[in-house]
């Protein structure tokens, strides 16, 4: 069965500095996609990136980051620069392979990151 | 409308009433999923449509959810005999397509409190 682990509950940072959010995730299929999506206090999940298993490159959009490593497993997020209005819930996903259709994900338990000013 | 919405956005209920939920997805997605989304924890697929077909219930969490689209656009989730471990934000999202990766948008949810 598909997991996600997000080991980082909470993280807390002061405006500007760097942050790193870990994704570990288990599959045992070969074609899979993995997601990141922000989720703000009004409650709304925002996608923000979506990987498939054949593309490991890594993609930067603004100061937002992502690492993608098969042999580990892993698919990581950065923030740049951090500024208050990143703060969020994040979560990875992982979509298994299509049942009629049915593209569903399997979130972790996501990182509350707080960035304070 | 330019997203999904639900409502009510709050809902408290007795232990034991029914509650339905409301969805209204993006005009003309074909695909509607419903998670819930316990207190701290990352959202779980509940079930699945594809215009108004109810393709995968598997996360049904007992028989006393209930959901349906019968047109293929509006979905409503019912629970029945509400408990208070059904206590949770009901995330429901549509999607443009059918097979392949598409993005699912999601809406604000509905955050059910059973006492």
């Amino acid at each position: 069965a598909q997991k996600v682990t997000q080991a980082q509950t909470e993280i807390s940072v002061v405006e500007k500095e760097d942050v790193t959010l870990d994704c570990v995730y288990e599959t045992r299929d070969t074609t899979y996609y993995l997601f990141w999506y922000k989720q703000p206090p009004s409650g709304e999940l925002v996608f923000l990136i979506r990987r498939n298993s054949f593309d490991e490159q890594n993609e930067i959009s603004g100061r937002y980051s992502w690492n993608f490593q098969k042999s580990t497993s892993s698919f990581n997020f950065t923030i740049t620069a951090s500024q208050v209005v990143d703060s969020a819930v994040y979560f990875c996903a992982l979509s298994e392979p299509p049942i009629q259709g049915a593209q569903k994900l399997v979130f972790g338990q996501g990182t509350r990151l707080t960035i304070n000013p | 409308g330019a997203g999904v919405s639900q409502s009510p956005r709050y809902k408290v209920a007795k232990r034991g009433q029914d509650v339905a939920l409301r969805c209204d997805p993006i005009s003309g997605h074909v695909s509607l999923f419903w998670y819930q989304q316990a207190l701290g924890q990352g959202p779980e697929f509940l079930t699945y449509f594809q215009n108004e077909a109810q393709l995968d219930k598997s996360g049904l969490p007992s028989d006393r959810f209930f959901a349906e689209r019968p047109e293929g656009s509006v979905s409503t989730l019912k629970i029945q005999r509400t408990q208070q471990e059904d206590s949770a934000v009901y995330l429901c999202a549509s999607s443009p397509g059918v097979a392949g990766p598409w993005e699912q948008f999601f809406g604000p949810g509905t955050r059910l409190t059973v006492l």
